[in-house]
C-alpha cells in the first residue's frame, strides 16, 4: 500500500535560521512527488513536481530535492511569510492515473 | 481570474438530508478531482474525473458520489449525509498535461448533525 510521511509535523524556527522538511514515500513505482503549500483556511498551493531521483527544483528560499525514497524540501534564511503547511504528495505507476496520495504535512511557524 | 470556485464555503446539515457542493472552474481543464481534509489525517482523495463522463474513485469514495456533464463543473453530491462526513472538502484541477500541478478551491466546510 503507498504510504507517505512527512516529517516533523510541526517546525518552530526564527527568521533566517534555514532548515529541511522531510517527505518519505513507499510507492511500487513513482511517477511523481509533488510539494504544495496550504495556508490557515485555504486550498494547497502548488509548488514543485520532481520525478526522478537526483533532481532538484528552486523557488525564491525554497529548494526540493529527490531520492528514491525521500524527498527533502530546504528552506534558507526562511521568513515569516514562510511560514504555512507544507505538503507532500506522490503517484504510483501502479496506481491510476488521476490519484494523489498525500502526506500528513509539516507545520512551519517563522518568528521574526 | 483563473480560479476554481466552490459552493457553498461553510454549510451545517442533519443527517440523512441530500446535498450536493458545486466546483466550478473557468481554465478548460480536463482533470478534476475532490479531497477531504481531517486533523491528524491530512487530505484524501475522495473522486476524480479525467474529462467529462469519465469518473473514478479515489481513496475514500464511500458515501460520495461525483458527475462530470461539463467540462468545468465537478458537484460532490452527498445522498444522505452522516456525521462522519463532517469535514473540510477541497475541489481541485488542473490540465491533462500537468495533472498533479493542480489548482486548489478554496475550500468547502460541512458540518452534519
Amino acid at each position: 500500500e503507498d504510504q507517505v510521511t512527512q516529517s516533523p509535523e510541526a517546525l518552530r524556527l526564527q527568521e533566517g535560521e534555514s532548515s529541511s522538511l522531510n517527505c518519505s514515500y513507499t510507492v511500487s513505482g513513482l511517477r511523481g512527488l509533488f510539494w504544495y503549500r496550504q495556508d490557515p483556511g485555504k486550498g494547497p498551493e502548488f509548488l514543485f513536481t520532481l520525478y526522478s531521483a537526483g533532481e532538484e527544483k528552486e523557488k525564491e528560499r525554497l529548494k526540493a530535492t529527490l531520492t528514491k525514497k525521500e524527498s527533502f524540501l530546504h528552506i534558507t534564511a526562511p521568513k515569516p511569510e514562510d511560514s504555512a503547511t507544507y505538503l507532500c504528495a506522490v503517484q504510483d505507476y501502479g496506481g491510476s492515473q488521476g490519484n494523489l496520495i498525500f502526506g500528513k504535512g509539516t507545520k512551519l511557524s517563522v518568528k521574526p | 481570474e483563473a480560479q476554481v470556485t466552490q459552493n457553498p464555503r461553510y454549510l451545517i446539515t442533519v443527517t440523512g438530508k441530500k446535498l450536493t457542493v458545486t466546483c466550478s472552474q473557468n481554465m478548460n481543464h480536463e482533470y478534476m478531482s475532490w479531497y477531504r481534509q481531517d486533523p491528524g489525517l491530512g487530505l484524501r482523495q475522495i473522486y476524480y474525473s479525467m474529462n467529462v463522463e469519465v469518473t473514478d474513485k479515489g481513496d475514500v469514495p464511500e458515501g460520495y458520489k461525483v458527475s462530470r456533464k461539463e467540462k468545468r463543473n465537478f458537484p460532490l453530491i452527498l445522498e444522505s449525509p452522516s456525521p462522519n462526513q463532517t469535514s473540510l472538502y477541497f475541489c481541485a484541477s488542473s490540465s491533462i498535461a500537468g495533472v498533479y500541478e493542480q489548482y486548489f478551491g478554496p475550500g468547502t466546510r460541512l458540518t452534519v448533525t
